[in-house]
C-alpha cells in the first residue's frame, strides 16, 4: 500500500517570508499527486495537481510544486506568503491505476504572522 | 469549480440512535464519492468508495454494518451512521469525484457528536 509523509507538523514564519512543505511519497508505480489546503473553519480546496508532463505545476493563489520522480517527492513552494496562507496544507496521491482513491499526508499546519 | 455539499453541517444525537449525512455534488455528476473520517489535528482517513449503483467498497477496520453508504444517484450518497456512539464522535468528510478532471472535490464536512 502507498504512503505519504509530510516531514513538518507545524510551520511558523513572517508575512514575505518563502515557504517550502515537503511531501514523499512511497509507491512503485506511477501516480497523480495534489496539495489541497484546508483554511480555519472551511473544507479542504485543491491547490494544484500533477497528472503527467511538465514537472512543476503552478497551482492557485501563487503556490507551485514540482514532483521529483527520482525523489518520489512533491514539493509545495510559495517564494513570499501572506498572513491570509495561514491554513492546514495535504499533500495527496493516488495510484493511477486506484480509481483515484486517495492517500493523505499527515497535514502540515502553517501559521503566517503578521 | 466544482462544488460539493454535505448536510447537516453539524449532529448532536443520543448514544444508540441512527444519523444520515448527505453529500451531493451541486454542478457535476459523481460516479464515485468517498467518505472519509478526520480526527482532530489528525489527517484524512478514507473510511470507504462509494460507487453509483452498487455496493461502497469498504477500507480495512471499517464496520460496514455501522456505516451504512447508499449512492442512489450520480449526485448523491448518504452515509448513515447505525447505532452511534460516543466513539463514533468524528468529523466526517465527503468527496466527490470529477470525472472530467480526474480529481477529488470536498464537501465542507459534517461534524457528529455522540453523547
Amino acid at each position: 500500500a502507498q504512503s505519504v509523509s509530510q516531514h513538518n507538523h507545524h510551520v511558523i514564519l513572517s508575512e514575505a517570508a518563502s515557504l517550502e512543505l515537503g511531501c514523499n511519497y512511497s509507491y512503485g508505480g506511477t501516480v497523480n499527486l495534489f496539495w489541497y489546503v484546508q483554511y480555519p473553519g472551511q473544507h479542504l480546496q485543491l491547490l494544484l495537481k500533477y497528472f503527467s508532463g511538465d514537472p512543476l505545476v503552478k497551482g492557485i493563489k501563487g503556490f507551485e510544486a514540482e514532483f521529483i520522480k527520482s525523489k518520489f517527492s512533491f514539493n509545495l513552494r510559495k517564494p513570499s506568503v501572506q498572513w491570509s496562507d495561514t491554513a492546514e496544507y495535504f499533500c495527496a496521491v493516488t495510484p493511477k491505476a486506484a480509481g483515484n482513491k486517495l492517500t493523505f499526508g499527515g497535514g502540515t499546519r502553517v501559521l503566517v504572522k503578521p | 469549480g466544482a462544488v460539493v455539499s454535505q448536510h447537516p453541517s453539524w449532529v448532536i444525537c443520543k448514544s444508540g440512535t441512527s444519523v444520515k449525512i448527505e453529500c451531493r455534488s451541486l454542478d457535476f455528476q459523481a460516479t464515485t464519492m468517498f467518505w472519509y473520517r478526520q480526527f482532530p489535528k489528525q489527517s484524512l482517513m478514507l473510511m470507504a468508495t462509494s460507487n453509483e449503483g452498487s455496493k461502497a467498497t469498504y477500507e480495512q477496520g471499517v464496520e460496514k454494518d455501522k456505516f451504512l453508504i447508499n449512492h442512489a444517484s450520480l449526485t448523491l450518497s448518504t452515509l448513515t451512521v447505525t447505532s452511534a456512539h460516543p466513539e463514533d464522535s468524528s468529523f466526517y468528510i465527503c468527496s466527490a469525484r470529477d470525472v472530467g478532471a480526474d480529481t477529488q472535490y470536498f464537501g465542507p464536512g459534517t461534524r457528529l457528536t455522540v453523547l
